[in-house]
């Protein structure tokens, strides 16, 4: 049972390039979210998914899209990365709603 | 909308010292509260959580008490050690689903 995986741990990207940071867990959970994290700010939400097939947006879902074809996969597709953008980002899940979430190890770009 | 604040870091102690992390939040009806810590290079971890005024939420020699009167959830534990540095978060999850908000985190540095 790995839990909650990403992939790459680190990236540079310049800007106006696209990537994908990969999000998967093997716990079935039907929850799954996406964070950045920057510094004294604490986690922010950037998109979230109940299901397979269900995404919405969260605090700050500008420049970034996801998609859910699979319970166990939540893709964060950057489409052109900006400064803005360099961060940690944490992919998350949960069983559903109400319980406890499971962090990913994180991904840390920079974006220049 | 929900907010959460916590006192800044870094906070430095000595092994076997008190420490308190302060966090206070607004929110509109009954929240749930949440800490997290994250350990160097890793995601966040649950630490301990309290869904209603005056539970008190423990783990790991960690408490905290959900006080509604004060709108507050500081963190305290009687003895820390040097493994407890780390970057704790305070929470909150309102009334409407599983978004988190997130404090901005406060860093503990623990020196033996």
């Amino acid at each position: 049972n790995a839990g909650v995986t990403q992939t790459p741990k680190f990236q540079v990207l310049k800007t106006g390039q696209s990537m994908t940071l990969q999000c998967a867990q093997d716990m079935n959970h039907e929850y799954m979210s996406w964070y950045r994290q920057d510094p004294g700010m604490g986690l922010r939400l950037i998109h979230y998914s109940v299901g397979a097939g269900i995404t919405d947006q969260g605090e700050v879902p500008n420049g970034y899209n996801v998609s859910r074809s699979t319970t166990e996969d939540f893709p964060l597709r950057l489409l052109s990365a900006a400064p803005s953008q360099t961060s940690v980002y944490f992919c998350a899940s949960s069983l559903d709603r109400s319980y406890e979430q499971y962090f990913g190890p994180g991904t840390r770009l920079t974006v220049t | 909308g929900n907010s959460v604040t916590q006192m800044e870091g870094p906070v430095t102690l000595s092994e076997e010292a008190f420490l308190t992390i302060n966090c206070t939040y607004t929110a509109t009806g009954y929240p749930s509260l949440f800490w997290y810590v994250q350990y160097p290079g890793e995601g966040l971890q649950l630490l301990l959580k309290a869904t209603k005024a005056d539970d008190k939420g423990s783990n790991k020699g960690f408490e905290a008490t959900y006080r509604k009167e004060t709108t507050s959830f500081h963190l305290e534990k009687g003895s820390v050690q040097v493994s407890d540095s780390a970057v704790y978060f305070c929470a909150l999850r309102g009334n409407a689903g599983n978004m988190l908000t997130f404090g901005g985190g406060t860093r503990l540095m623990v020196k033996p």
